[in-house]
């Protein structure tokens, strides 16, 4: 299969706790996005790298939230301190795209890491 | 700010026939790109079709047609024939200038689209 992976796609914990999801894009793909939905809306924008640089961060995220994508390949997003407001689905994406294009690039998603905060 | 709505929380529809999803859109870009993604229960976004707002034609691809009236700021998705698997959500996006001058997708709250039998 050479769509994005996420991993886990499932995770439930106890507030307080620390969760980490990865995410491995399509391979030849330069750019990579995460984006958090919660139940019955649309995906919200969190950041965004070009290869390994974290070009782009949205407000949503905060300091308990931090991403990585150390090679420019995979991607890890963690969460500390975890509060039942960050229960949401986190999709990662990826896409081949030229700077100043208005087309993005498709987004390639992948299947998303549900987390539940209890 | 970018806006996408989406005022059509369900839709439901028979199957071959054709449905159209509502998708009107707020920007200051001169440029920008319209996306339409499918998301069924599994939970992946499918991207089905893409408009650049320069493009005079509207796009399509097999089944699905983008209704573009850029003077109305509308990109409605048109699903002709329509085919029990097309059970899903639908999200309108489009992609526009950040901040530091960078793109990224901004979502509609996306429409729950039922085909009967």
């Amino acid at each position: 299969d050479t769509g994005v992976s996420q991993d886990p796609r499932h995770k439930i914990t106890k507030r307080g706790q620390n969760v980490t999801f990865r995410c491995d894009p399509i391979s030849e793909h330069n750019r990579l996005y995460w984006y958090r939905q919660t139940l019955g809306q649309g995906p919200e924008f969190l950041t965004y790298f070009q290869n390994e640089a974290q070009l782009e961060k949205s407000r949503l995220l905060s300091d308990r939230f931090s991403a990585e994508r150390p090679k420019g390949s995979f991607s890890t997003l963690e969460i500390q301190r975890t509060e039942q407001g960050d229960s949401a689905m986190y999709l990662c994406a990826s896409s081949l795209a030229t700077s100043g294009s208005p087309n993005t690039g498709e987004l390639f998603f992948g299947e998303g890491s549900r987390l539940t905060v209890l | 700010a970018q806006k996408i709505t989406q005022t059509q929380p369900g839709m439901f529809v028979q199957e071959k026939e054709a449905v159209t999803l509502d998708c009107t859109y707020d920007t200051s870009d001169q440029s920008y790109g319209l996306f339409w993604y499918k998301q069924p229960s599994s939970g992946e976004m499918i991207f089905l079709i893409y408009q650049g707002s320069y493009d005079e034609q509207n796009a399509t691809e097999g089944r699905y047609s983008l209704n573009f009236q850029k003077a109305r700021k509308s990109a409605n998705l048109v699903i002709s024939a329509s085919q029990l698997g097309d059970s899903a959500m639908y999200f309108c996006a489009m992609s526009h200038l950040m901040d530091t001058g960078r793109r990224a997708l901004t979502f509609g709250s996306g429409t729950r689209l039922q085909v009967q039998p």
